[in-house]
C-alpha cells in the first residue's frame, strides 16, 4: 500500500501524558498536513510541512503540541500533558508541490485520553 | 468562528435520486474549494474541486456549482447509489489547488436507500 500511512491507529491515554504520533506520507509529496477531526466535526487544520520546513501552524497548536519532519520525509506530532480535549482523530495528509495537487489523507490516528 | 456552514446535517436519498448539499463560506480570501468523502474509520478523500472563476464543474455524476456573489458553492450527486452512502465535507482554502488551511464545513452524513 503506498497510501499515507499512519501509527498507531488508536491510542488511549492517562490524562497528563504524553503522546506522539507518526505519519508516513507518499513518498516523493513534498507537503506534508496535520488536521484534528473531533465526531460529528469536520477536520481542523493544525499544521504544514514543506519538506523539513514547518510553514504554517494554527492557533489550534498550543504549546503542548509540536510537530517535526526531520530530513523531510515522516513527520511526528507530539502532545505533553494531555487533556481530555484532546480526544480526536488526528488525520495526516501529503501532497506534491504543485498548482491543483490533491491532497490524501491516512486513516487517522484516534486518541482517548482517560 | 465557523467560516464554512453546511447544510442539511443528513440527507436520505432513495437510489436515483439527486442528493444535494449546500455550503457558504464568510472569507473572500477563499480561493479554492474543495468537496471530500469520508467513509467510517477512513480519512477524508477528494471528490472534486473548484476555484471561483468558474460557476460550475462537473465529474462523472459529481457537480460543484458556484455563486462567488452569494459566497455559496453545492455539491449536487445525480443517480445517487448506496455505495455514495458516506459523510460529505465541503471545504475551503485561501491557497489554490493545495491542502493547506483548508476550512472544513461540519459535515453531512448521506444515506441512499434502495
Amino acid at each position: 500500500d503506498t497510501g499515507v500511512s499512519q501509527d498507531p491507529r488508536h491510542k488511549i491515554t492517562k490524562r497528563g501524558q504524553n503522546v506522539t504520533f507518526r505519519c508516513d506520507p507518499i513518498s516523493e509529496h513534498n507537503r506534508l498536513y496535520w488536521y484534528r477531526q473531533t465526531l460529528g466535526q469536520g477536520p481542523e487544520f493544525l499544521t504544514y510541512f514543506q519538506n523539513e520546513a514547518q510553514l504554517e501552524k494554527s492557533r489550534l497548536l498550543s504549546d503542548r503540541f509540536s510537530a517535526e519532519r526531520p530530513k523531510g520525509s515522516f513527520s511526528t506530532l507530539e502532545i505533553q500533558r494531555t487533556e481530555q480535549g484532546d480526544s480526536a482523530m488526528y488525520l495526516c495528509a501529503s501532497s506534491p508541490q504543485g498548482f491543483g495537487t490533491e491532497a490524501f489523507f491516512g486513516q487517522g490516528t484516534r486518541l482517548t485520553v482517560v | 468562528q465557523q467560516q464554512v456552514k453546511q447544510s442539511p446535517q443528513s440527507l436520505i436519498v432513495q437510489k436515483g435520486g439527486i442528493s444535494i448539499i449546500n455550503c457558504a463560506y464568510e472569507n473572500t480570501a477563499f480561493d479554492y474549494f474543495p468537496w471530500y468523502q469520508q467513509f467510517p474509520g477512513k480519512g477524508p478523500a477528494l471528490l472534486i474541486a473548484i476555484r471561483p472563476d468558474v460557476s460550475e464543474k462537473k465529474e462523472g455524476r459529481f457537480t460543484i456549482s458556484f455563486n462567488k456573489s452569494a459566497k455559496q458553492f453545492s455539491l449536487h450527486i445525480m443517480d445517487s447509489q448506496p455505495g455514495d452512502s458516506a459523510t460529505y465535507f465541503c471545504a475551503a482554502s485561501p491557497y489554490t489547488g493545495t491542502a493547506s488551511k483548508l476550512t472544513f464545513g461540519t459535515g453531512t452524513r448521506l444515506q441512499v436507500t434502495l
